[in-house]
């Protein structure tokens, strides 16, 4: 069965820089989650997305972005990064209409020096 | 507002040992309630769920089963093996208004070592 998408899955940026991460729902789910997993935590709620519009925020820094996209994918934009930033992201997806449970990509590593 | 407590780890256990990771919540309304897996250096794998109270959630020989009247749902294996080390995290699934995603609350994660 398809299963959600995240690209890179590797990602080395510099302080001050911008990072685009992308994430790819399973076909059919309408919904987007993003997450932030610091080492040894459990993951962050950062941000959703329901048929391409914002539907709730969590934790998300004012220099992250997000946006849902036609075909369903998702961007989550990273700008001015900093030591900080460096985590596991996880993308997520559900059906909204469907089961509560969500779906989660195999994550990106951004390592920020 | 909704949370999840699980025992802390890490629990190191023998293969073929009896597995319980203790998992209570605090939630209004009638949340789902699920089992997160995560081995080393991968993603989240969702491993059971439960939707309602009585519900018992089953995968690869793991199984909980949701209790309102101990608001809890602890995850259970009869025989653990080496393969089955990782990180398990706690985690329900509620409605902010009917109008929003469904929003994971998490528990902080149970590390899981099986020795040989």
């Amino acid at each position: 069965a398809a299963g959600v998408i995240q690209s890179p899955r590797h990602l080395i940026k510099e302080k001050r820089e911008t990072a685009t991460l992308k994430c790819y729902p399973i076909p059919r789910h309408d919904t987007v989650y993003w997450y932030q997993q610091g080492p040894g935590q459990d993951p962050q709620f950062l941000i959703s997305f329901y048929e391409k519009m914002q539907s709730d925020k969590g934790s998300i820094p004012d220099r992250f972005s997000a946006q849902q996209f036609s075909d369903y994918h998702s961007e989550l934009n990273m700008s001015s990064l900093e030591l900080g930033d460096s985590a596991l992201y996880f993308c997520a997806s559900s059906l909204r209409g469907g089961s509560p449970e969500q779906y989660f990509g195999p994550g990106t590593r951004l390592t920020v020096t | 507002g909704n949370s999840v407590t699980q025992m802390e780890g890490p629990v190191t256990l023998s293969e073929e040992a009896f597995l319980t990771i203790n998992c209570t919540y605090t939630a209004t309304g009638y949340p789902s309630l699920f089992w997160y897996v995560q081995y080393p250096g991968e993603g989240l794998q969702l491993l059971l769920k439960a939707t309602k109270a009585d519900d018992k959630g089953s995968n690869k020989g793991f199984e909980a089963t949701y209790r309102k009247e101990t608001t809890s749902f602890h995850l259970e294996k009869g025989s653990v093996q080496v393969s089955d080390s990782a990180v398990y995290f706690c985690a329900l699934s509620d409605r902010l208004g009917m109008d929003s995603n469904y929003q994971l609350i998490w528990g902080a994660g149970t590390k899981l070592i099986i020795k040989p």
